[in-house]
């Protein structure tokens, strides 16, 4: 089976930084991705993982380590319309585009 | 036009009733997805279809039947659901239905059954 791990809840301040876990033990990785989903929205796409390293996207970045089984999301100069949950997803080579989603992190934003 | 648009967005039904969502994208892809969004519970994966073809289909009740008549079009026929059933339902689309492309979701449908 695959297990996710994220962080229920987080909480940070406007104009910081915020780094957002997520865990994975499955069988056949093919990548990761990290979606944000704004309460009765649907997840948009912020960014995809395959390889190890870092990959930086504007305020956002994402790592990961495949020997760890481990991703990170770094949201920087954080603002108040960042309050929303991220969800951690990943691919496993099956047949089809085969996604398996953690809980999602609900991150808040306070002034 | 926005990329993938479900309706209705919300929905409210009995147990014997008979419903449709309906999801439609204007992104040009092959693949969609139906996935069940349950509070406190990670996003389930319930159907894949690529080029109308169903290729995917994740132990779901048969009260549950998808429908592709092309490849902009999806729909989840509901019939004799249970409380447990309810949920947000997103629909999902990719350009091929391999695992090599990124998932676009619609805003989802939240499902309530009395």
């Amino acid at each position: 089976g695959q297990n996710i791990d994220q962080p229920t809840e987080m909480t940070a301040t406007e104009g910081a930084i915020v780094q957002i876990n997520c865990t994975y033990q499955t069988s056949g990785f093919n990548g990761l991705f990290w979606y944000q989903q704004h309460a009765g929205e649907a997840p948009t796409f912020l960014s995809y993982n395959v390889l190890d390293g870092l990959e930086e996207k504007g305020r956002f970045s994402s790592f990961l380590s495949r020997s760890k089984g481990y991703s990170y999301l770094l949201l920087k100069e954080l603002q108040m319309k960042d309050s929303a949950s991220y969800l951690c997803a990943v691919r496993v080579q099956t047949g089809a585009n085969n996604l398996f989603f953690g809980t999602g992190t609900r991150l808040t934003v306070i002034p | 036009e926005t990329g993938v648009t479900q309706t209705p967005r919300h929905l409210v039904m009995g147990m014997t009733n008979k419903k449709s969502l309906k999801c439609e994208q204007h992104l040009g892809h092959n693949a969609m997805y139906w996935y069940k969004q349950s509070a406190k519970k990670p996003l389930e994966l319930m159907f894949v279809y690529s080029l109308e073809e169903r290729v995917e289909n994740n132990s779901v009740p048969s009260r549950f039947s998808p429908e592709c008549p092309n490849s902009s079009h999806l729909f989840l026929h509901l019939h004799t659901l249970q409380p447990e059933d309810s949920a947000l339902y997103l629909c999902a689309s990719s350009l091929t239905g391999l695992a090599t492309d990124t998932q676009y979701f619609g805003p989802g449908t939240r499902l309530t059954v009395l």
